[in-house]
């Protein structure tokens, strides 16, 4: 069964890091790009950033790029997410996701993890 | 980047009814665009894909059409379980953009 489990988030001042993860199974995570999404509060869905299968391409929502580094571990089957000079719009919950090999459509996405940056 | 425009932002609907929710894209897209239900606390779910070839699983209610700028979701006979929010998503490039979100309520 293709599983995608987000853990990592929780509470931080403004200013601060925090760095999420996304374990894989289910599926030769090794190759797949993966994304991560995220949504604030009773807001919609907002794009952060992507990771081809092999690491190698990286892109990121202009508003994230500097700030945030989207990494992966193969070995681990594991997707990463390190989240640097958070501010309080930052706050919300994020998603990881596969890209689906024959369309570029995401499935499926984990449960989401909640970070909330507050003072 | 592509802005991607959904309307009507909400709807209200009765069991058993058709629905159509639109998405223009502010750039020719071909047909790379998906649509996602997403319910209060849950992850999105991926519905269509190409614009109109529908995922695994997804009940045939579901269809989608469209290419170039202009495209549609339509659900036919509404069951009470597809009242949620329905985005679009262009997966044509980068950075990747969704709609604004529809949000299908129970007449």
């Amino acid at each position: 069964q293709v599983q995608l489990v987000e853990s990592g988030g929780g509470e931080v001042q403004p200013g601060r890091s925090l760095r999420l993860s996304c374990a894989a199974s289910g599926f030769t995570f090794s190759t797949y790009p993966m994304h991560w999404v995220r949504q604030a509060p009773g807001q919609g869905l907002e794009w952060v950033a992507v990771i081809s299968y092999d690491g190698s391409k990286k892109y990121y929502a202009d508003s994230m790029e500097g700030r945030f580094t989207i990494s992966r571990d193969n070995s681990k089957n594991t997707l990463y997410l390190q989240m640097n000079s958070l501010v309080i719009e930052d706050t919300a919950v994020y998603y990881c996701a596969r890209e689906v090999v024959y369309s570029s459509a995401f499935d499926p996405w984990g449960q989401g993890t909640l970070v909330t940056v507050s003072s | 980047a592509i802005q991607l425009t959904q309307s009507p932002t909400s709807l209200s609907a009765s069991v058993g009814a058709r629905v159509t929710i639109t998405c223009r894209a502010s750039q020719g897209i071909t047909n790379d665009l998906g649509w996602y239900q997403q319910k209060p606390g849950k992850a999105p779910k991926l519905l269509i894909y190409g614009a109109s070839s529908l995922q695994s699983g997804v009940p045939s209610r579901f269809s989608g059409s469209g290419s170039g700028t202009d495209f549609t979701l339509t659900i036919s006979n509404l069951q009470p379980e597809d009242f949620a929010t329905y985005y679009c998503l262009q997966d044509y490039n980068y950075p990747r953009t969704f709609g604004q979100g529809t949000k299908l309520e129970i007449k």
